[in-house]
Formats: C-alpha cells, structure tokens, sequence
C-alpha cells in the first residue's frame, strides 16, 4: 500500500519568521512529486511538481526540494506572511496512469 | 481562477438518493479527476478520466460512477446515498502525465441526512 505522510500535521509561526515542512513518499517507481496550497475558501493550487533527483524548485518566498532516493521532500517559506496561512499538500503518482496519492496536509498558521 | 468550475457549490441529499455532480475542464485539458475529501484528510481519489474514458479508479463502491463528455467536462454520479458520503467533493483538470499539474474547482459540498 503506497502511502504519503506529511509532518507536522500543524504549524503555528510568527509573521516573518521562515519555516518548513516535510511530505514522505515511497522512493520506489518515482513519477512526481507535486505539492499544492489550499487556502480556505478557496481550491487548491498548484505551487511545485518536481521529477527529478535533486530538483529545487522557487517560487517568491516559497522553495522546496527533492529527494527521490530517500523519499522525502521539503518546503520552504521564507518570512511568512500572513497571506501563507492555508493548508499545504504534497502527492504522489500512484502508477503509471498517473493517479495522485495524497498526504494529509500540513496547515500552517501566520500569527502576526 | 483555474477556469474549472463545478456545480453546485452546494447540495443537501437524504439517505437513498442520487446525485450528479458537475465539472468544466480547462481549456486544453483532456483529463479530468475526481476526489472525495473529508475533514482532516488529504483527497481520496475516486476516479479519472481521460478523453471520455475511465482511466482508474480508487477505492470506491460501483455507486460512484461517472462520464466525460467530448468537451471533456466531466460528471460523477452517486446512488443510493450513504451518510458517510457526506464531503468535499473536488475535481481537477489537467493533461495527461505525472508531471502535469492539476488545476481544481471550487468544491461541491454534499450533505447527505
């Protein structure tokens, strides 16, 4: 059974403070690695897919890195802001088809 | 704005019933999926579709059924409702490939009583 795990499950952080966060995946049969910010009220968006060993990836504040040989991602946040509070999502790409596999998400709060 | 909308936002359903469920694709997008989401969890992932055909399936029971149209909108189709079926229900449209990213719509929230 394939599995995506993200750590932790909620974040509390100060306004301009940088954090970060963790979304497991199998390192076997790797496809993508897609990760996804939801924002109440609102669908989810799509921030990063990486497919390859090593990849990093930015986006204004916001990076993340690939590790495909041990299985495991990260996602950056430099000096949060209040408008980064939401819900982010890492998944997976379950089989050749393509299907996504998510984790729970880590939502993360800004206090300013 | 993904330019994928879903109808209607919202719907109220007693135990037995059937519901449809519907979603505009993106242009350019011939992939559409499907996705249960409750509190607390990531999205489960109840179907796909792919130029009108069933492209995989999760763990869903047959009452979830669905259709793509040749204009690649997309429908899912719920019988005899349960409560637990009670959910977000998301869908994404995208093209084909691991590395493509999925554009969402705005949700349908199903009660079912």
């Amino acid at each position: 059974i394939l599995n995506v795990e993200q750590s932790p499950q909620s974040l509390h952080v100060q306004e301009g403070d940088s954090t970060n966060f963790t979304c497991s995946f199998p390192s076997s049969n790797f496809y993508a690695l897609h990760w996804y910010r939801w924002e109440t009220a609102k669908s989810p968006e799509a921030l990063f897919v990486m497919t390859l060993n090593g990849d990093e990836k930015k986006k204004g504040r916001i990076s993340a890195t690939l590790n495909t040989k041990e299985g495991y991602s990260y996602l950056y946040i430099k000096g949060s802001q209040p408008e980064d509070s939401a819900t982010y999502l890492c998944a997976f790409p379950m089989d050749s088809n393509y299907q996504l596999i998510w984790g729970a998400g880590t939502k993360l709060i800004i206090k300013p | 704005e993904t330019g994928v909308t879903q109808s209607p936002t919202h719907l109220i359903k007693t135990r037995g019933q059937q519901v449809t469920l519907r979603c505009s694709s993106q242009s350019g997008h011939n992939t559409v999926s499907w996705y249960q989401q409750a509190l607390g969890q990531g999205p489960q992932f109840i179907f796909q579709y792919y130029r009108e055909e069933e492209n995989g399936r999760g763990n869903f029971p047959p009452r979830f059924s669905g259709l793509q149209f040749p204009n690649y909108s997309s429908e899912l189709n719920v019988n005899a409702l349960e409560l637990d079926d009670s959910a977000l229900y998301l869908c994404a449209s995208s093209r084909q490939g691991a590395g493509e990213k999925l554009f969402f719509g705005s949700g349908t929230q199903l009660s079912v009583l």
